[in-house]
């Protein structure tokens, strides 16, 4: 696609509940980054996807939250008895690669708004 | 550990006029990437501006410049002839040069202009 997609653009779940968020990145985009977003806060790192592999995941705050991209494109973040700590933007990023992001830059999805209720 | 400060939380420019928003970081690395992001209300992360920290020269692109000052671990955004716009949430980003590029990310300053 033309840009990176995510989805939905907004979620509104209950405490204890399981969701999924969808990044759709750009055709040919090896690199996939996950970034959260609190409330007057700037991105903070989640997880970096090379191709279907999970480079690093040293952002993701405790065992609740999970990341998979079986196929090296679409990535869904799994977040599991979620609470209301967990409200914020989850942002979805992705690059040619690492190295060529410093010359092409990376993309930006608009993010999907997560309120645990 | 990289740390990216912007001890700005808000900022007013009056259109047309010119605007700096202040940041700082600190980090032991030489070699290093700056940015500067947009985002406004659609949340879309918009690159406004890059610096290599090897490179002395300041990036500019059209009204927007930086200020890099590499020594005191400072990098500020100027905007000039301020437009409408421009209007959005402005974040300050560190990469290392050999990491896996994973931004860090300032608190933000929101800008205002007034027409």
């Amino acid at each position: 696609g033309a840009g990176v997609s995510q989805t939905p653009s907004n979620k509104v779940t209950e405490k204890g509940k399981y969701v999924e968020l969808r990044c759709d990145p750009i055709s040919g985009h090896t690199a996939l980054y996950w970034y959260r977003q609190s409330l007057g806060q700037g991105p903070e790192f989640l997880i970096y996807f090379q191709g279907t592999g999970a480079a690093d995941d040293s952002g993701l705050p405790n065992d609740r939250f999970f990341a998979v991209r079986p196929e090296g494109s679409v990535s869904t973040l799994k977040i599991q008895r979620t609470e209301r700590g967990d409200s914020a933007v989850y942002l979805c990023a992705s690059s040619l690669s690492p190295v060529q992001a410093l010359s092409y830059g990376y993309t930006f999805g608009s993010g999907t708004r997560l309120t645990v209720v | 550990a990289q740390t990216v400060t912007q001890s700005q939380p808000e900022m007013s420019v009056q259109e047309a006029e010119t605007v700096t928003l202040s940041c700082t970081y600190d980090t032991s690395e030489s070699d290093y990437y700056l940015f500067w992001y947009k985002q406004p209300p659609s949340r879309q992360m918009i690159l406004v501006i890059r610096q290599e920290a090897y490179k002395q020269q300041n990036a500019t692109e059209n009204r927007f410049s930086v200020n890099f000052q590499k020594a005191a671990k400072s990098f500020s955004l100027k905007i000039s002839d301020s437009q409408l716009g421009d209007a959005a949430m402005y974040f300050c980003a560190y990469r290392s040069k050999g990491s896996q590029g994973n931004l860090i990310f300032g608190k933000g300053t929101k800008l205002s202009v007034k027409p």
